[in-house]
């Protein structure tokens, strides 16, 4: 069965810092990775999705996330935090009803 | 334009009690799914529906039941409320049971007192 793992509960970074928020799966055939974030008291956002080719792919708001197969991790990461980022980060793999979602990582921003 | 919106946005009720939230989507998708986020931010899917046959039911006590009137509808059901059942509950959408992302709600927040 499919399975994400987020090893990072809560990270802090200060503003203009880089970022890269851990996400690794196991998923039996080819994933479809996706990170999406949830600001406090709303829903689910979709920040970036891979399904193939190249394995580094862009999103909204300045994130982006590599790919590795061998790794079987699908790290986000955003070179220059803003505080507007501090938000729920959620790895999820799979597609549609069998998409399943990580625990979360909780990004604080520091001024 | 909403693309898929609950209501109601909160809920607060007593333990005991039946409500239902209720879920619709404009994106055209067949896939509809009812998430459960706990305290700690965990989503769990509880049901999801294809072209309104429900395909998952995960493990959920029996209190719980969905309902898809037509593919853009999925609204929840909850008898005899319980104090553990307060969370905030997500609806989702999909293209199809095999399409790639998922689109979410706003979410309703229950609260059981």
């Amino acid at each position: 069965a499919q399975s994400v793992t987020q090893p990072d509960i809560h990270i802090t970074v200060s503003e203009g810092a880089s970022l890269e928020l851990r996400c690794n799966y196991s998923y039996g055939a080819t994933p479809y990775l996706f990170w999406y974030v949830q600001s406090p008291g709303q829903g689910l956002q979709l920040l970036l999705k891979y399904f193939s080719g190249d394995t580094l792919v862009q999103g909204i708001k300045g994130f982006e996330a590599e790919f590795k197969r061998s790794q079987s991790s699908f790290n986000l990461r955003k070179p220059s935090v803003h505080w507007s980022d501090a938000a729920e980060y959620f790895c999820a793999v799979g597609p549609g009803a069998d998409m399943r979602f990580g625990a979360g990582t909780r990004l604080t921003v520091k001024p | 334009d909403t693309a898929v919106s609950q209501t109601p946005k909160y809920l607060v009720t007593q333990m005991g009690n039946d409500k239902s939230i209720k879920c619709e989507q404009n994106l055209g998708h067949d896939t509809m799914y009812w998430y459960k986020q706990d305290s700690k931010k965990f989503l769990k899917i509880m049901f999801s529906y294809n072209n309104k046959e429900l395909i998952i039911n995960e493990t959920v006590p029996n209190r719980f039941s969905p309902k898809s009137p037509d593919k853009a509808h999925l609204n929840l059901h909850i008898n005899s409320l319980e104090l553990g059942d307060s969370a905030v509950y997500f609806c989702a959408s999909s293209l199809g049971r095999r399409s790639y992302e998922q689109y979410f709600g706003p979410g309703t927040r229950l609260t059981v007192t």
